[in-house]
């Protein structure tokens, strides 16, 4: 049984350019979560999606910043003109229904 | 509002030495608390839990235990290893949608 997915686990991209994460949950798993680590730092909710609707995206930044999980395929996090200070790990968690979740190895994000 | 604070790291143990790492908690309500690892490189795998005050949550040596009274769930293990080398965190949540970390203890276990 596969775990949470997450590609590319680096990516690096110039001021200004686009970044997409995409995660695909674990088997079986409907609801999806999206956490930010900045270095030294514990983990920040973002966005919590279940197929095709946003349910609570409260930790998003307003500008640049969206995520989405399609009927069909992984959930993606996009960022927009990417800036110095979005360099992070951005993780990904899955879960059933009102249960623990389980993330997946983080997207390591270096703006330069 | 609901948050999370832990000891700051890093602590440095020696190999069977004990070990307590520090959490305590701020929440308007009655959380379900957790412990999450997270080994160099990868992500977050859940250690342990406990959903109701004075429930102890335990795997693999490591103990925490829900103390309403002094809002805590302090992390031990009896006899660290190595292999225990890593980042702890603890979390609170109510409804399982939204988690709430503290910053990270890590933890460094020398042979």
């Amino acid at each position: 049984n596969a775990g949470v997915m997450q590609n590319p686990r680096h990516l690096v991209r110039r001021r200004g350019q686009e970044a997409r994460l995409r995660c695909s949950p674990m088997k079986g798993h409907s609801h999806v979560y999206w956490y930010r680590q900045l270095p030294e730092e514990g983990l920040k909710f973002m966005v919590y999606l279940q197929k095709e609707n946003i349910i609570d995206e409260s930790g998003m930044p307003k500008e640049r910043f969206s995520a989405e999980f399609p009927k069909e395929g992984p959930s993606i996090l996009r960022i927009q003109q990417v800036v110095r200070g979005d360099s992070a790990a951005y993780f990904c968690a899955s879960s059933p229904p009102r249960r623990e979740q389980y993330f997946g190895p983080g997207t390591r994000l270096t703006v330069t | 509002g609901d948050s999370v604070t832990q000891m700051e790291g890093p602590v440095t143990l020696s190999e069977e030495a004990f070990l307590t790492i520090n959490c305590t908690y701020t929440a308007t309500g009655y959380p379900s608390l957790f412990w999450y690892v997270q080994y160099p490189g990868e992500g977050l795998q859940l250690l342990l839990k406990a959903t109701k005050a004075d429930d102890k949550g335990s795997n693999k040596g490591f103990e925490a235990t829900y103390r309403k009274e002094t809002t805590s769930f302090h992390l031990e293990k009896g006899s660290v290893q190595v292999s225990d080398s890593a980042v702890y965190f603890c979390a609170l949540t109510y409804n399982f949608n939204k988690f709430y970390f503290g910053s990270g203890t890590k933890l460094n276990v020398k042979p």
